[in-house]
């Protein structure tokens, strides 16, 4: 079964330092989404992707966050420089198009960051 | 904000069913019941999702009251790997894919 492939599983950093996390999305699957998860809470929307183009980024802080997908296929988020407060699990999901329907989102394993 | 209420923590004995509940009393036509739930530090997993008509599958069952202001997630037989945050989303259909908008879910508990 295909599945939503991240890494690093595991990240510590220290704070003012800068981080990345990759994400390949399940082939084919168009749509690819960067979620935040903080201890004890729902994961939230950081990034949504459309192929190459970003779709949503409203909710990124753009002072520190980025994120790419060049080809439409895998994806890179950084933060740049970590804070304190950045330290949650980072989840990748993908799904298969957009147009008119509404298609089942599936998660990759998650980056779990620890800023000291 | 999550357009769901659930209740923050349940148990449930090793092979009975659970019955996990689902409040969106606010729910439009459009949107569809989805169900995931997240085994401790794993990304979450799809379950099922329905729009008014009960649906089955491999995992479980969605029962939709007949006014679709309610849902109940059925683990016909619950084993202690089904220990997880269950979440319950509503979520629009046709206006292309939309993130999904998590609460903060149930926190199931299958005991020996």
């Amino acid at each position: 079964e295909a599945e939503v492939a991240q890494s690093p599983r595991y990240k510590i950093t220290e704070k003012s330092q800068a981080v990345a996390f990759w994400c390949d999305p399940i082939s084919g699957h168009a749509t690819l989404y960067w979620y935040r998860q903080i201890l004890g809470q729902g994961p939230e929307l950081l990034v949504q992707f459309q192929d190459e183009s970003v779709v949503d980024d409203s909710q990124l802080p753009k002072d520190r966050f980025s994120a790419e997908r060049l080809k439409g296929v895998d994806s890179t988020l950084k933060i740049q420089p970590a804070e304190l407060g950045d330290s949650a699990m980072y989840l990748c999901a993908s799904s298969f198009e957009g147009g008119t329907s509404t298609d089942t989102q599936y998660f990759g394993p998650g980056t779990r960051l620890t800023v000291l | 904000d999550a357009k769901t209420t659930q209740p923050t923590s349940m148990d449930c004995a090793e092979g009975r069913a659970a019955n996990l509940p689902c409040n969106h009393s606010t729910i439009s036509g459009n949107e569809y019941v989805y169900w995931y739930r997240q085994i401790h530090s794993q990304g979450p997993q799809y379950i099922i999702h329905g729009l008014k008509n009960n649906e089955t599958n491999e995992m479980a069952s969605l029962i939709i009251t007949e006014d679709r202001k309610s849902s109940t997630l059925i683990l016909p037989h619950a084993t202690l790997r089904d220990t997880a945050v269950y979440y319950c989303i509503v979520r629009p259909w046709g206006a292309g894919n939309t993130p999904l908008v998590f609460g903060k879910g149930t926190r199931l508990s299958v005991i020996a």
